[in-house]
């Protein structure tokens, strides 16, 4: 069975600092990963995704991802954080399905200090 | 394109009384999904189904919820009778098919609150 732990449920971090958001996953197969943000009262969106080729994905709002083989890691990255990136953040695995069920983390919420 | 629509946007009922909630998904997206989000228990799968048949619907609280997908561009979740701890968003979401690396896209949810 897949699972995903992101073991930060909160994080806080000054505006204009570097950000990173730990995800670790189990899944028997090559995994297909996923980040998602959820803003205050809105749905989730998706930021990037990952399945094979270059480890280092990026995604819109200047975010970017490393996919480690080796740790079991899909971590989440971003230069400098602007105040409207204070929202919550889900890592998620995907099954090898056609129906594509997710397993999603528990999240990680992050606060942008002025 | 319109994205995931979810009505109502919110509902107060009280205890006893039948929900029902409801999403239209994105044309053309094979598979649909059910989540229910509370600060306690954060985001939970309910059911999803695929191509309209239920194909796992084991996070289904209880008898007292059920969901249906009568066609494509339509499905419902029922909560009879509702109780305080219903009390949650729930969400609902849809994927293209052909793909397990297509993401899911999310409706603004609808916000359950059972007195």
């Amino acid at each position: 069975a897949q699972s995903v732990t992101q073991p930060d449920i909160h994080i806080t971090v000054s505006e204009g600092a570097s950000l990173e958001l730990r995800c670790n996953y189990s899944y028997g197969a090559t995994p297909y990963l996923f980040w998602y943000v959820q803003s205050p009262g809105q749905g989730l969106q998706l930021l990037l995704k990952y399945f094979s080729g270059d480890t280092l994905v990026q995604g819109i709002k200047g975010f970017e991802a490393e996919f480690k083989r080796s740790q079991s890691s899909f971590n989440l990255r971003k230069p400098s954080v602007h105040w409207s990136d204070a929202a919550e953040y889900f890592c998620a695995v995907g099954a090898n399905t056609n129906a594509g069920k997710s397993t999603f983390g528990d999240g990680t919420t992050l606060t942008v200090k002025p | 394109d319109a994205g995931v629509i979810q009505s109502p946007r919110h509902e107060v009922t009280e205890m006893g009384q039948e929900v029902t909630l409801r999403c239209k998904p994105i044309s053309g997206h094979n598979s649909l999904f059910w989540y229910r989000q509370t600060m306690m228990r954060g985001l939970e799968l309910l059911i999803y189904f695929n191509n309209n048949v239920p194909i796992d619907d084991s996070g289904m609280p209880e008898d007292r919820f059920s969901a249906k997908m009568p066609n494509a561009s339509f499905s419902t979740l029922k909560i009879q009778p509702s109780e305080p701890r219903d009390s949650a968003v729930y969400f609902c979401a849809s994927r293209p098919g052909g793909s397990s690396y297509n993401e899911q896209f999310f409706g603004p949810g609808t916000r359950l609150t059972v007195l």
